[in-house]
């Protein structure tokens, strides 16, 4: 157990229907970063945080995919309208930024979404 | 920007054997190099990470890599494999200049371990 936490582990939900997952880094992490993996390939990057603000977005990240991270703690990840092309396993990663260094980003156990 | 290749998409090997998992990067500089592990339904756990310094690094369970700047690789290796070890591993690079910038991952190697 890293001390990421993912909620829910588990979703299925119909194509068409919002989902919204909810991460909760290490406390004292003031990086927080959204991965998306699906099967037979590795995690991709999708957006991060330094706090509350929103740093980048991948061009993974379609104008359905919003993400937030309201008090520089926990963050959510919706997706509206899903499609089955959104079915993967959606990971949170938190690290205590560095300017000079690179540390640790710690994984979380993910949450599997399908999309039927 | 960078890209991470892992060759090999599924390797066994007998337990007790030796291990070598390959990576190779794509970047401009020497990035900040990464082995995770990735067990089923898990996420991801950091196995060793080369910043600079020493090409050899050790890591936890008995895992070490080698970075060589000239073929732009860091391969992973166990001397005697276990079959707890039987798992998704993959490769990731950092970028340097400004930390902590989101990882570029490999599409990794799953490894399959027998009696």
């Amino acid at each position: 157990d890293t001390g990421v936490s993912q909620d829910p582990r588990h979703k299925i939900t119909k194509r068409g229907q919002n989902v919204t997952f909810r991460c909760d880094p290490i406390s004292e992490h003031n990086r927080l970063y959204w991965y998306r993996q699906t099967l037979g390939q590795g995690p991709e990057f999708l957006t991060y945080f330094q706090n509350e603000a929103q740093l980048e977005k991948s061009r993974l990240l379609s104008d359905r995919f919003s993400a937030e991270r309201p008090k520089g703690s926990f963050s959510t990840l919706e997706i509206q309208r899903t499609e089955q092309g959104d079915s993967a396993m959606y990971l949170c990663a938190s690290t205590l930024f560095g300017a000079s260094s690179y540390n640790e980003q710690f994984f979380g156990p993910g949450t599997r979404l399908t999309v039927l | 920007a960078q890209s991470v290749t892992q060759p090999d998409i599924h390797i066994t090997v007998s337990e007790g054997a030796s291990l070598e998992l390959r990576c190779n990067y794509s970047y401009g500089a020497t990035p900040y190099l990464f082995w995770y592990v990735q067990s089923p339904g898990q996420g991801l756990q950091l196995l060793l990470k080369y910043f600079s310094g020493d090409t050899l690094v050790q890591g936890i369970k008995g895992f070490e890599a080698e970075f060589k700047r000239s073929q732009s690789s860091f391969n992973l290796r166990k001397p005697s494999v276990h079959w707890s070890d039987a798992a998704e591993y993959f490769c990731a690079v950092g970028a340097r200049g400004s930390g902590n910038t989101p990882l570029v991952f490999g599409k990794g190697t799953r490894l399959s371990v027998i009696a």
